[in-house]
């Protein structure tokens, strides 16, 4: 299995615009997570899914944040309109159940709203 | 809601000496992880921990889980230049729950 993937590695943008994050988990696995990582706050979850639903999204800092899941493969975290602190690197996990099971985190999305 | 602190939040050891980072939590844990995750790249899981006081090796890599299920530990022994990276704990309230993760120890190596 090539494991969690995601797109883009890097993204700049300006301020206003619109961002699309991706990302392709493991086949199996029930649960997605999307976390944000940054100096300040660490690694902080903004929503998960549970076999495609949204189960928690308290973690979404705002309006401007949100997530779907159309199907078992796929999901996007959209930004809209991005802000300068929005900058961080987004990372997308998968796992396969809800115990005993580590998260497989994809390489992650460098992104930077200038 | 639920915390999880990691002390210390950074560490520089001489190679070949020993390196410990700590976590606790400020709720009772189901279970707990640890993740390594090398500079510029993403978290990778190590270690899963679910029984009071269980203790798990893997090389020179020890991992501990407290009594009370509130705190847990990595100790590794003789560091080396390929253990550099952040260590991130990260808890579970219960099998469903997600992981809150503390803000990890970030290890230097010194050669």
């Amino acid at each position: 299995d090539a494991g969690v993937i995601q797109s883009p590695r890097h993204e700049v943008t300006e301020m206003g615009q619109e961002v699309t994050l991706r990302c392709k988990p493991i086949s199996g696995h029930d649960y997605l997570f999307w976390y944000r990582q940054t100096m300040m706050r660490g690694l902080e979850l903004l929503i998960y899914f549970n076999n495609n639903v949204p189960i928690d999204d308290s973690g979404m800092p705002e309006d401007r944040f949100s997530a779907k899941m159309p199907n078992a493969s796929f999901s996007t975290l959209k930004i809209q309109p991005s802000e300068p602190r929005d900058s961080a690197v987004y990372f997308c996990a998968s796992r396969p159940g809800p115990v005993g099971y580590g998260y497989t985190f994809g390489s992650g999305t460098r992104l930077t709203v200038v | 809601g639920q915390q999880v602190m990691q002390i210390p939040q950074y560490q520089h050891v001489q190679e070949g000496e020993d390196f410990t980072t700590y976590c606790n939590s400020s709720t009772t844990l189901s279970n707990i992880q640890w993740y390594k995750q090398r500079p510029g790249g993403h978290p990778v899981f190590l270690i899963q921990l679910v029984k009071s006081g269980e203790v798990k090796k893997q090389k020179r890599l020890t991992f501990q889980f407290g009594e009370a299920k509130k705190n847990s530990s990595l100790h590794i022994t003789a560091t080396q230049t390929t253990d550099v990276g952040t260590y991130f704990c990260a808890g579970g309230i219960s099998g469903n729950t997600p992981l809150v993760f503390g803000k990890g120890t970030r290890l230097s190596v010194i050669a």
